[in-house]
């Protein structure tokens, strides 16, 4: 099992350009979740998944955008990407919505930085 | 309000000493559970250890433990015997919402430091 995988692992982009990180996890988790992590602000919900077929912004869901392809597979998209976006970019999963001892997973990271 | 405060930004511990990660939280909700990560200079996320705001007893996970306070809505980590791999940041988080769909988001605080020195 090779859990929660991201690609890239890094990428560069000129403010403007626009680019999809994807995020897939083969645990047959419900849930999927998208988090920045800049320094010294932990990580920082953007938008979440609960189930296949939905999703809801979290804290700074501004210039994101999600798709859940299928219950594996959960993407991000900068549209229109800004400077203000650099940061470190993680994907994670859990097995249901709400409840309980729920533990979510998390993927390597996507490290993007925005020139 | 921030909901999950780590008000300690870097801790240092020499090794095989314990040591106390702070972390205070605000909810209003009666359903909600506590997690405790570890980020190590690789930059993934490990989970170490979980507590339900229902659970009558601490939480344990070998050398880990939670100093569960509802009262004073604290959960400090406490690490015995600290040993070199465990210099890393840690992150407290919280789950509200008990059973309602879509409330399994985590809140995360903003980190404390470790650093184990021999």
């Amino acid at each position: 099992n090779a859990g929660v995988t991201q690609t890239p692992k890094f990428q560069v982009l000129k403010t403007g350009q626009s680019m999809t990180l994807q995020c897939a996890q083969d645990m047959n988790h419900n849930s999927m979740y998208w988090y920045r992590q800049d320094p010294g602000m932990g990580l920082r919900l953007i938008y979440y998944s609960a189930s296949e077929g939905t999703t809801d912004k979290g804290e700074v869901p501004n210039g994101y955008n999600v798709s859940r392809l299928n219950k594996r597979e959960f993407s991000l998209r900068l549209e229109s990407a800004a400077p203000s976006q650099t940061s470190v970019y993680f994907c994670a999963s859990s097995e249901i919505a709400g409840g309980g001892y729920n533990e979510q997973f998390f993927g390597p990271g996507t490290r993007l930085t925005v020139l | 309000a921030q909901k999950i405060t780590q008000t300690q930004p870097g801790m240092f511990v020499q090794e095989k000493e314990a040591v106390t990660l702070d972390c205070t939280y605000d909810t209003s909700d009666p359903s909600y559970g506590l997690f405790w990560y570890k980020q190590p200079s690789s930059g993934e996320m490990i989970f170490l250890i979980y507590q339900g705001s229902y659970d009558q007893q601490n939480a344990t996970e070998g050398r880990y433990s939670l100093n569960f306070q509802k009262a004073r809505k604290s959960a400090n980590l406490v690490i015995s015997a600290s040993q070199l791999g465990d210099s890393a940041m840690y992150f407290c988080a919280m789950r509200e919402g008990g059973y309602k769909p879509g409330y399994s988001t985590l809140t995360f605080g903003k980190g404390t430091m470790l650093l184990v020195s021999p």
